[in-house]
């Protein structure tokens, strides 16, 4: 069965460190997609980044950067040089080619204090 | 573009009315979907559709019932509204499945009394 899991409910830290937002999914299939989506304190939902099971290569994307790990089936988020406006929920999800169906996790919500 | 457009935004309901979500998307999606976002429990997903003519459970469908007779609609219907469905309600469509990325509505927040 599908599975998303976001240990860390809530984190603050100040403005400029760094972050890592922890992700675990679990999943029998061998071909699946993973997602992060950011929830700003406004409410709407914003794709960030999809990645497929056989693309194992970390991506960076501004101060945005993402390990995905198959052997511990962890895929997590850093932020780095975090600034206010990272400040949001984010959401991981998990969907399984056989199985047409995207499960979130319960979501991180990360606090960037000035 | 419009996206994927939500109505009502707001909607507070007595026990026991009924009430329909809508929702559109100009985008020519196949995918569409509704979840219900409760606080420590992410996104749930209550229905979705693969296409036109075609819906599906998803891990939350009691209470709710879906239809598509187009592709760019999808409304979520409540039949006997109950305070447990207070939530923030969010549509989402994606282009070839739940494999792509999702654009979400606006969300609709609402609540049962």
């Amino acid at each position: 069965a599908q599975k998303v899991t976001q240990a860390q409910t809530e984190i603050s830290v100040v403005e400029k460190e760094d972050v890592t937002l922890d992700c675990v999914y679990e999943t029998r299939d061998t071909t699946y997609y993973l997602f992060w989506y950011k929830q700003p304190p406004s409410g709407e939902l914003v794709f960030l980044i999809r990645r497929n099971s056989f693309d194992e290569q970390n991506e960076i994307s501004g101060r945005y950067s993402w390990n995905f790990q198959k052997s511990t089936s962890s895929f997590n988020f850093t932020i780095t040089a975090s600034q206010v406006v990272d400040s949001a929920v984010y959401f991981c999800a998990l969907t399984e080619t056989s199985y047409d169906k995207v499960i979130f996790g319960p979501g991180t919500s990360l606090s960037v204090i000035p | 573009n419009a996206g994927v457009t939500q109505t009502p935004k707001f909607q507070v309901l007595k026990t026991g009315q009924s009430m329909t979500l809508q929702c559109a998307q100009d985008m020519n999606h196949e995918y569409m979907s509704w979840y219900r976002q409760d606080p420590g429990m992410g996104l749930r997903l209550i229905h979705y559709s693969v296409g036109a003519g075609i819906t599906d459970q998803g891990e939350v469908p009691n209470g709710y019932n879906v239809s598509r007779s187009t592709t760019e609609d999808f409304p979520l219907r409540l039949l006997s509204a109950a305070p447990s469905q207070t939530s923030v309600y969010f549509c989402a469509s994606s282009f070839r499945g739940s494999e792509t990325e999702a654009f979400f509505g606006q969300g609709t927040r609402l609540t049962v009394v």
